[in-house]
């Protein structure tokens, strides 16, 4: 079946270094990609999303490129923020559905 | 831009209590769905329906009722809480299958004791 993998948490980083967060994924098809953001106490907000092989999503910095041939969709911003300091969901979407699946969440502290 | 909205945020029931999760989508979305989230497992889906009158069970339906009488709202009922239910729950709309954003409420806390 369809599954998500994320690289587990939590991820500890200096303000201004630079993120890297992985998620690999097994599907049947061509689904869709995307990452989620919850930060404290709040619900879950679309952060990018890419539809297709090689699509590029990014929104607020961040940026994930949709690597068919690696089944990859990793999540990089090149400078954190303190404010960036959340948990952030992989998911992928199967084709001609609407039921998503999570990875698990990797938490990510930034600090000053 | 209410989007979708989800009462209450914060519940605790007592263990054989029921209580019912309030979804609300102002959107016209056909497609509204729940998930549960629990620390190390991510969301999974609970129920979901593609329409007015259609439901269907997702990965963890057990001990969750569901009905869409309507477009708009589409409620989440705990019959007998146990503590397993204690979890953060999220309602979800969109148009359809296709790739389509999916959006979420902004979560209900709940515990069982």
């Amino acid at each position: 079946g369809n599954s998500v993998t994320q690289m587990e948490g939590p991820v500890t980083l200096s303000e201004e270094a630079f993120l890297t967060i992985n998620c690999t994924y097994t599907a049947t098809g061509y689904p869709s990609l995307f990452w989620y953001v919850q930060y404290p106490g709040e619900g879950l907000q679309l952060l990018l999303k890419a539809t297709k092989a090689d699509d590029k999503g990014s929104n607020k910095g961040f940026e994930a490129t949709y690597r068919k041939e690696t089944t990859s969709f990793h999540l990089e911003k090149g400078s954190v923020q303190v404010s960036d300091s959340a948990v952030y969901f992989c998911a992928l979407l199967s084709p001609g559905t609407d039921k998503l699946i999570f990875g698990t969440g990797t938490r990510l502290q930034v600090f000053p | 831009n209410a989007g979708v909205t989800q009462t209450p945020k914060f519940q605790v029931l007592k263990t054989g209590q029921s209580m019912t999760l309030q979804c609300a989508q102002d959107m016209n979305h056909e497609y509204m769905s729940w998930y549960r989230q629990d620390p190390g497992m991510g969301l999974r889906l609970i129920h979901y329906s593609v329409g007015a009158g259609i439901t269907d069970q997702g990965e963890v339906p057990n001990g969750y009722n569901v009905s869409r009488s309507t477009t708009e709202d589409f409620p989440l009922r705990l019959l007998s809480a146990a503590p397993s239910q204690t979890s953060v729950y999220f309602c979800a709309s969109s148009q359809g299958p296709g790739g389509n954003t999916i959006y979420f409420g902004e979560g209900s806390w709940l515990t069982v004791v």
